[in-house]
C-alpha cells in the first residue's frame, strides 16, 4: 500500500534549522511530485512547496521563500523539507504529501505522511 | 484567514444528513479549479475524501458525496456515523497565489 513515512518529532531553539525527511513506499518515487503542507495549532494547513522528484524542480510559496529547502534522494525515495530561522510562529505539525498530478495546477494529496511535530522553543 | 471559507462546526445525530460548504473566489474556486476535500482524524494524517469535486477515491463510502457551484463547493454526509466525528477541509488551487490553498476547516460533532 502507498505510503509516506516522516521521520520523528523535532525541539529547536529560535533561529535554528530544521530538516524533516519523508520516504516513499510502494510506487515509483519519481512519478509523483512531493509537496509540503504545515498546520499550526488550531490553523488552516498552509502550503510550503514542492518538488518534481522526476527532475528536482522546485517551486516554493512566496511566504516561505529563502526560508524552505526541499530537496530529494532518489536512491532512497526520500524527500526533505529543510526550514531555517526558525521562530515560535514555525511550531506546527508538518507533513509531506503525494501529489496525484491531473495537469501542471490541478491534482489532489493522496497520501499524506504521519506528520512531524516540530516546536520552536527556547 | 482562509483563502477558502468553512463554517467552524456542524453538528448532526446519527443517521442524519450535514453539509458542509466551502466558500471561495474567481481566483480559486470559481476559476474554476476543481476542489478536493480531506477528513482528518484526531492523532492521524489527514485522508483524501473526494477529489476533483465530486469523485470518491476507492475504500470511501457512498455516504460521502461533493459537489460545486461556480466559486463554492460542499461535502454532503448521509447516514451520519459516530466515526464520522472529525475535521473536515476543502483545498483547491489558486492562482493569485500560484499554489495550492485549503479552507480552515470544519469540525464534525456526531450528537
Amino acid at each position: 500500500q502507498v505510503h509516506l513515512v516522516q521521520s520523528g518529532a523535532e525541539v529547536k531553539p529560535p533561529g535554528a534549522s530544521v530538516k524533516v525527511s519523508c520516504k516513499a513506499f510502494e510506487y515509483t518515487f519519481t512519478n509523483y511530485p512531493i509537496h509540503w503542507v504545515r498546520q499550526a495549532p488550531g490553523q488552516t494547513p498552509e502550503w510550503m512547496g514542492w518538488i518534481n522528484t522526476g527532475n528536482g524542480n522546485t517551486k516554493y510559496s512566496q511566504r516561505f521563500q529563502g526560508r524552505v529547502t526541499i530537496s530529494k534522494d532518489t536512491s532512497a525515495s526520500t524527500a526533505y523539507m529543510e526550514l531555517s530561522g526558525l521562530r515560535s510562529e514555525d511550531t506546527a505539525v508538518y507533513y509531506c504529501v503525494r501529489f496525484v498530478v491531473v495537469s501542471a495546477s490541478m491534482g489532489w494529496f493522496d497520501p499524506w505522511g504521519q506528520g512531524t511535530l516540530v516546536t520552536v522553543s527556547s | 484567514q482562509s483563502v477558502l471559507t468553512q463554517p467552524p462546526s456542524v453538528s448532526g445525530a446519527p443517521g442524519q444528513r450535514v453539509t458542509i460548504s466551502c466558500t471561495g473566489s474567481s481566483s480559486n474556486i470559481g476559476a474554476p479549479y476543481d476542489v478536493h476535500w480531506y477528513q482528518h482524524l484526531p492523532g492521524t494524517a489527514p485522508k483524501l475524501l473526494i477529489h476533483n469535486n465530486n469523485n470518491r477515491p476507492s475504500g470511501v463510502p457512498d455516504r460521502f458525496s461533493g459537489s460545486k457551484s461556480g466559486p463554492s463547493a460542499s461535502l454532503a454526509i448521509t447516514g451520519l456515523q459516530a466515526e464520522d466525528e472529525a475535521d473536515y477541509y476543502c483545498q483547491s488551487y489558486d492562482s493569485s497565489l500560484s499554489g495550492p490553498v485549503f479552507g480552515g476547516g470544519t469540525k464534525l460533532t456526531v450528537l
